[in-house]
């Protein structure tokens, strides 16, 4: 099970919207439908704003929305603020009880 | 409100065991779910350690399944984390979650702690 692929950096201006992907193969994204996202703010730990490819757990704004194609899942992030400054990382099942993460991209707000 | 904190050792020798314990508040361990272990080198992506239930059933990431324990103590509402002859690439920021099982992700998670291992 390799880790999943991520770009290392992504940016936009206040207000815009940034895509961030997140590519695994069809033993993982591409079979099961458990894709997560995890924004990490720095020092601090994980948090949860994407679960099961598109649900988003209560509390999390409504601009911050998941999908999956094939073998990719990707996290959209619309009316950027400066607190969407982070570090968003994704997962997902590979099956038969493991989990595999991506490296991680950087988002910048300009 | 759930909440988990890590405590253990911060600095480990080469060659020695790594410990560390996942103190579980409001929430009963035996109440179900999974409950995991995952770890951040500096600068680096997440990796997932393993994971076990109440009930003892764990399962653990292929690449480290050799060096790590993972063990439930429902008594103390705690699970911990054992990884046998470490070196300096294990030298990360341990987390501890909390795992939904089947769906497979990880909420809430601990602030985690920085272990290092040097001589």
């Amino acid at each position: 099970q390799s880790a999943l692929t991520q770009p290392p950096s992504a940016s936009g201006s206040p207000g815009q919207s940034v895509t961030i992907s997140c590519t695994g193969s069809r033993g993982d994204i591409g079979t099961y439908n458990f894709v997560s996202w995890y924004q990490q703010h720095a020092g601090k730990a994980p948090k949860l704003i994407i679960h099961e490819v598109t649900e988003r757990p209560s509390g999390v704004p409504d601009r911050f929305s998941g999908s999956k194609s094939g073998n990719t899942a990707s996290l959209t992030v619309s009316g950027l603020q400066a607190e969407d400054e982070a570090v968003y990382h994704c997962s997902a099942y590979a099956g038969r009880d493991i989990v595999i993460f991506g490296g991680g991209t950087r988002l910048t707000v300009l | 409100q759930v909440q988990l904190q890590e405590s253990g050792p911060g600095l480990v020798k080469p060659a020695e065991t790594l410990s560390l314990t996942c103190t579980v508040s409001g929430y009963s361990i035996s109440s179900g779910f999974y409950w995991g272990w995952i770890r951040q080198p500096q600068g680096k992506g997440l990796e997932w350690i393993g994971s076990i239930y109440h009930s003892g059933s764990v399962h653990y990431s292929p690449s480290l399944k050799s060096r790590v324990t993972i063990s439930v103590d429902t008594s103390k509402n705690r699970f911990s984390l054992e990884l046998k002859s470490v070196t300096a690439d294990d030298t990360a920021v341990y987390f501890c979650a909390r795992v939904y099982p089947v769906l497979q992700y990880f909420d809430p998670w601990g602030q985690g702690i920085v272990v290092t291992v040097s001589s």
